[in-house]
């Protein structure tokens, strides 16, 4: 299966600063990752899809860069509500597989 | 407003079996592929099954193949997971999943395995 890889585990920004997730794939993926947040006790929420194209409601500052194997969630200046966890997800082979996660936490 | 409500979780013992609804609303359930995953308190998730719109292709992660069912019902706009032969390692929320991109998902409903 594919092992997505999620860099770094934490990251301590203040709000205003610029957050840049990575996700590395142990094979291509043919830019099928996608990106969802999870706030503390509720499901993931769809942010990216297709390395790049924003779901319908997600804000400007989240955007998604990437291809092959190693891809990017930037997030242009941090809002208090995007302080959760961030994960990536492959769906070019199945079984569909998640990264381990990236906390974003408030410095 | 697209809406997935999840049922049917609660506590079972090693070896026993439960059944998982997910009752969809707000669209044309019949027309999207569905999912299920699941996530350990505190830890990551697992996509396990997916389904297509009309029930014809349906696959599994290998920890649940032969175990778990999914199925749908589109004239009751729902969707199933049937679990046997539970064991610890199934304890999770599972949740639903609407479509290819996962768009939209339900609250979750925990299943714990212990004896």
């Amino acid at each position: 299966e594919v092992v997505l890889t999620q860099s770094p585990a934490t990251l301590s920004l203040s709000p205003g600063e610029r957050a840049t997730l990575s996700c590395r794939a142990s094979q291509s993926v043919n830019n099928f990752l996608a990106w969802f947040k999870q706030s503390h006790g509720q499901a993931p929420r769809l942010l990216i899809y297709d390395t790049s194209n924003r779901a319908t409601g997600v804000p400007a500052r989240f955007s998604g860069s990437g291809s092959g194997t190693d891809f990017t969630l930037t997030i242009s200046s941090l809002e208090p509500e995007d302080f959760a966890v961030y994960y990536c997800q492959q769906r070019g082979i199945w079984p569909f597989t998640f990264g381990g996660g990236t906390k974003v936490e408030i410095k | 407003e697209v809406q997935l409500v999840e049922s049917g979780g609660g506590l079972v013992q090693p070896g026993g079996s439960l059944r998982l609804s997910c009752v969809a609303s707000g669209f044309g359930f019949s027309n999207y592929w569905m999912h299920w995953v699941r996530q350990v308190p505190g830890k990551g998730l697992v996509w396990i099954s997916r389904i297509n719109s009309i029930g014809s292709s349906i696959s599994y992660v290998d920890s649940v193949e032969g175990r778990f069912t999914t199925s749908r019902d589109n004239a009751k706009n729902t969707l199933y997971l049937q679990m046997n032969s539970l064991r610890d390692e199934d304890t999770a929320v599972y949740y639903c999943a609407r479509g290819v991109y996962g768009d939209h998902w339900g609250q979750g409903t925990p299943v714990s395995v212990s004896s």
